[in-house]
């Protein structure tokens, strides 16, 4: 079947822009993380999802970053007044059961550079 | 709090040789550890994981990893290495219970050379 997907797979912007990033997860997965990759910090946890509890958001670097995960389903990723180094790849993963697989399936990522 | 250290940020190796990537965690609690690569301009995939049982867990492409509880370690390990193994190799940890949110490790590249 069909793996986590996300879009836009690039997405260059200038300093102080919005930007939107978009995740679809497995079908039936109810457990949905976004990541952060870079140079500097590595793999990142931002944010996770669970079913309609309140999401986890210890990881967000700043109030900048926001996530909403519509209809338990597709979630989009939202960076207000980007900075240079919000450069990264975004990644995004979802799992079937959080508790009980430990399995994360990643998709293959939002490359965003912020000029 | 979690945390996993990767000795290693790169390892080459000449093609069929054995090759070892390092992992050590630190955590208060239980832990689960996970193995995932990801190959050039690709996403993450799960390579094996540690959830409980046996402390050798066999993954997929000939990978297998070691829990070693004494000494904090999950070391990956390949008895022979191909040209297509090249790729970055990343160690993570979660713990039972809540989020179940992955810390990774640095990442290890690894390079098979001819």
């Amino acid at each position: 079947g069909a793996g986590v997907s996300q879009s836009p797979s690039n997405k260059v912007t200038e300093k102080g822009k919005d930007v939107e990033l978009r995740c679809d997860p497995i079908s039936g997965h109810t457990a949905l993380y976004w990541y952060r990759q870079s140079l500097g910090q590595g793999l990142e946890f931002l944010i996770y999802f669970q079913g309609n509890s309140a999401p986890d958001k210890s990881g967000l670097p700043s109030d900048r970053f926001s996530a909403e995960r519509t209809g338990g389903s597709v979630s989009t990723l939202t960076i207000q007044r980007t900075q240079q180094e919000d450069s990264a790849v975004y990644l995004c993963a979802s799992s079937l059961v959080a508790f009980e697989l430990y399995e994360q399936y990643f998709g293959p990522g939002t490359r965003l550079t912020v000029t | 709090a979690q945390s996993v250290t990767q000795l290693d940020s790169q390892v080459p190796v000449f093609e069929e040789a054995p090759v070892e990537l390092r992992c050590n965690y630190s955590s208060s609690v239980s832990v689960y550890l996970f193995w995932y690569v990801q190959y050039p301009n690709q996403g993450l995939q799960l390579l094996l994981k540690y959830l409980s049982g046996s402390t050798l867990v066999k993954g997929i492409n000939g990978f297998e990893a070691e829990f070693n509880k004494s000494q904090t370690s999950f070391h990956l390990r390949k008895p022979s290495v191909h040209i297509s193994d090249t790729a970055e190799y990343f160690c993570a940890v979660t713990s039972e219970g809540g989020a179940q949110k992955l810390v990774f490790g640095q990442g290890t590249r690894l390079t098979i050379n001819p």
